[in-house]
């Protein structure tokens, strides 16, 4: 069944370093979207990449995109304590409706000051 | 413009009684999306509407479970006969029609039920 799958599932980096969380899917994609939930929180959208980009900036943010291999990484450049979060890669659904995401388990990241 | 608003916040029910939970969208957006999350998981997909209309609803359990979005009003995920599985954050979310295929959701704070 298609899902996203994120690597690795826990990681703990010290303030000021680069995070960078991969995420991988099954089935053909006209977009892939990230996003960010705090403990007990709603999701954040972070950032929509389309199929026909490979590379997307937002602040801090660095996304790309490979779909001959069917995986996107998400890279946080000088990483703070208030980045600590899960992160969520998410696709539509092949077959399925535009609307009908499906989120992968996520990426718990934890930035230590 | 206030975000996506979901209330209430936490609901307590017990086994055998109904829950309703609900959902008013971004001013502005026509699409509204539930899902639901167990702990340390990612979120499910469980329905998709616009006003008055179910668009997909592929990932709702068949029975017991039901939605709408009517034409006033907000949106409403409802649950009879609740069990213990059923205990589980639940998130809607909303976006507005791009017309581009794809649509970046906007979610709110969620409703945590705890079925006892």
């Amino acid at each position: 069944s298609q899902q996203g799958e994120e690597d690795p599932q826990a990681l703990s980096i010290q303030e000021g370093e680069n995070a960078t969380m991969n995420c991988s899917y099954k089935t053909s994609i006209n977009n892939l979207q990230w996003y960010r939930q705090n403990s007990g929180r709603g999701l954040v959208h972070l950032i929509l990449i389309r199929s026909n980009e490979r590379e997307k900036h937002s602040g801090r943010l660095r996304v790309t995109l490979d779909t001959s291999k069917k995986s996107s990484s998400l890279l946080i450049t000088a990483s703070r304590a208030a980045d600590t979060a899960s992160y969520f890669c998410a696709t539509p659904r092949y077959g399925g409706s535009q609307g009908n995401l499906i989120f992968g388990k996520g990426t718990k990241l934890s930035v230590k000051p | 413009n206030a975000g996506v608003m979901q209330n209430p916040r936490h609901l307590v029910r017990r086994r055998g009684q109904e829950a309703r939970l609900r959902c008013s969208p971004m001013k502005g957006h026509s699409h509204v999306y539930w899902y639901r999350q167990l702990p340390e998981e990612g979120l499910k997909f469980m329905v998709y509407l616009q006003k008055e209309n179910i668009i997909d609803e592929s990932g709702m359990p068949k029975e017991r479970f039901s939605a709408e979005f009517p034409k006033e009003g907000p949106s409403i995920l409802r649950i009879q006969q609740v069990v213990r599985g059923d205990s589980a954050a639940y998130f809607c979310a909303s976006s507005p029609a791009t017309g581009t295929g794809a649509y970046e959701q906007y979610f709110g704070p969620g409703t945590r039920l705890t079925v006892t």
